[in-house]
């Protein structure tokens, strides 16, 4: 009973490829989030999403558009893939409306640029 | 914004030694602790959190202080054993909707 899924696991693709990354929880959790993990471990909060909606929104390229069908679900579409793309993405999940609740990961999608 | 720092990106101990990570955060707003395992392939894992009320919890080998005048937080691992190589990454949030912050991690090695 996988609670945070996300596919691919492994995304190899060309530079200046569109791809997207599906990520879906069964925990009923409220909030979502998209991390970038890179080379050195970093994670930075990408995205935020509470009940299909967008809370936060980093300062990331908007080749990146986070898109949520319904609160389960929190899909990443890249457009123009880029070199410097290359990492681990995380999908995770909380449930936002309580103060301080503990966010739950996915194992990652590694998207790597050819 | 808010900026973790955390110390020191890598650990080596023999098993059954503690293990302590520390970190520092620059929001004083800031109420909110978790403490993740990130084992290999994986995601990030919460094994532990604080919150700003409490200066102290522990959870079997486990344990976390929290020091809010100095802003720092540190995890403490007692009679490590193998299974808990992994990196270990701190955060601080201030709560509600607002962002989690991480700190740069630190991959703990437990010598057989």
């Amino acid at each position: 009973d996988t609670a945070v899924s996300q596919t691919p696991k492994y995304l190899v693709t060309q530079m200046g490829n569109d791809k997207s990354i599906k990520c879906e929880q069964n925990l009923g959790h409220d909030t979502m989030y998209w991390y970038k993990q890179d080379s050195k471990k970093f994670l930075k909060i990408m995205f935020s999403y509470n009940n299909k909606e967008l809370i936060i929104n980093e300062t990331v390229p908007n080749r990146f558009s986070p898109k949520s069908p319904d609160k389960a679900h929190l899909n990443l579409h890249i457009n123009s893939l880029e070199l410097g793309d290359s990492a681990v993405y995380f999908c995770a999940s909380s449930q936002g409306q309580g103060p301080n609740q503990p966010q739950h990961f996915g194992d990652g999608t590694r998207l790597s640029i050819l | 914004g808010e900026n973790v720092e955390q110390h020191p990106s890598t650990l080596s101990v023999q098993e059954g030694d503690s293990a302590v990570i520390k970190c520092t955060y620059s929001d004083s707003a800031s109420n909110y602790f978790p403490w993740y395992k990130q084992e290999l392939g994986k995601g990030p894992q919460l094994i532990i959190d604080i919150r700003s009320n409490v200066g102290e919890k522990k959870d079997q080998r486990i344990a976390v202080t929290l020091n809010k005048t100095a802003k720092h937080f540190s995890l403490h691992i007692t009679e490590t054993q193998p299974e808990d190589s992994a990196v270990y990454f701190c955060a601080a949030s201030r709560g509600g909707y607002q962002k989690v912050t991480f700190g740069t991690g630190t991959k703990l090695q437990v010598i057989p």
